[in-house]
């Protein structure tokens, strides 16, 4: 059974950085493209970055792109996102999302993020 | 602000039809597929309808999704008690380069 599981959420100050990870299990992270969506606690879910197959290609919201940076490693069968400059409005629920809006579409539990001083 | 618009609450009885509407325009709805999401409090959101009307494996016919110009909708045939969630529509926004999704909207079977 294809399963991602997020790990790296915590408390941050203003500013600060932050690396979330998620590794993929029961499949390959190089067979689809794998994205990252966010959610506030009582909004709808937004969606973050995108990596496709063969990690050529990313792409970022317009809210993140600059501080944010989706990246990968295949050996370890791991997703990233870098977050950088974290503002408190980036404080989420991070999901990873294997093969997002598509049939084999897969969702972690997410990590929690909250930026405050 | 949302993108996409959805109306902000929908209800029935069991049994009855419902339908979720979302708006859009040119750069999104109009001009890419459309996507349908349900989301129970405390859980992943989980995909409907992808492609504008396909069902992923496993989700139930009374789920159906349709689409015209920049507008789409989502239709619960047989509401039952356990449709009650947010559903939110989701689309690629071809100005923005990027996913968006709608403003959600909250199901209740009375």
């Amino acid at each position: 059974e294809a399963k991602v599981v997020e790990s790296g959420g915590g408390l941050v100050q203003p500013g600060g950085p932050l690396r979330l990870s998620c590794e993929g299990t029961g499949f390959m992270l190089s067979n689809y493209w794998m994205h990252w969506v966010r959610q506030a606690p009582g909004k709808g879910p937004v969606w973050v970055a995108r990596m496709n197959e063969d990690g050529r290609r990313t792409d970022h919201a317009d809210s993140v792109r600059g501080r944010f940076t989706i990246s990968r490693d295949t050996a370890r069968n791991t997703l990233y996102l870098q977050l950088n400059s974290l503002r408190a409005e980036d404080s989420a629920l991070y999901y990873c999302v294997k093969d997002f809006v598509g049939p084999e579409e897969s969702w972690g539990q997410g990590t929690l993020v909250t930026v405050s001083s | 602000q949302s993108v996409l618009t959805q109306p902000p609450s929908a209800s029935g009885t069991p049994g009855q039809r419902v339908t979720i509407s979302c708006s859009g325009s040119y750069s999104n709805v109009g001009s890419d597929n459309v996507y349908w999401y349900q989301q129970v409090p405390g859980t992943a959101p989980k995909l409907l309808i992808y492609n504008d009307y396909r069902r992923p494996s496993g989700v139930p016919a009374r789920f159906s999704g349709s689409k015209s110009g920049s507008s789409a909708s989502l239709d619960i045939s047989g509401l039952q008690s356990e449709d009650a969630a947010d559903y939110y529509c989701a689309a690629w926004d071809a100005r923005l380069q990027g996913y968006v999704f709608g403003s959600g909207t909250t199901v209740d079977v009375l």
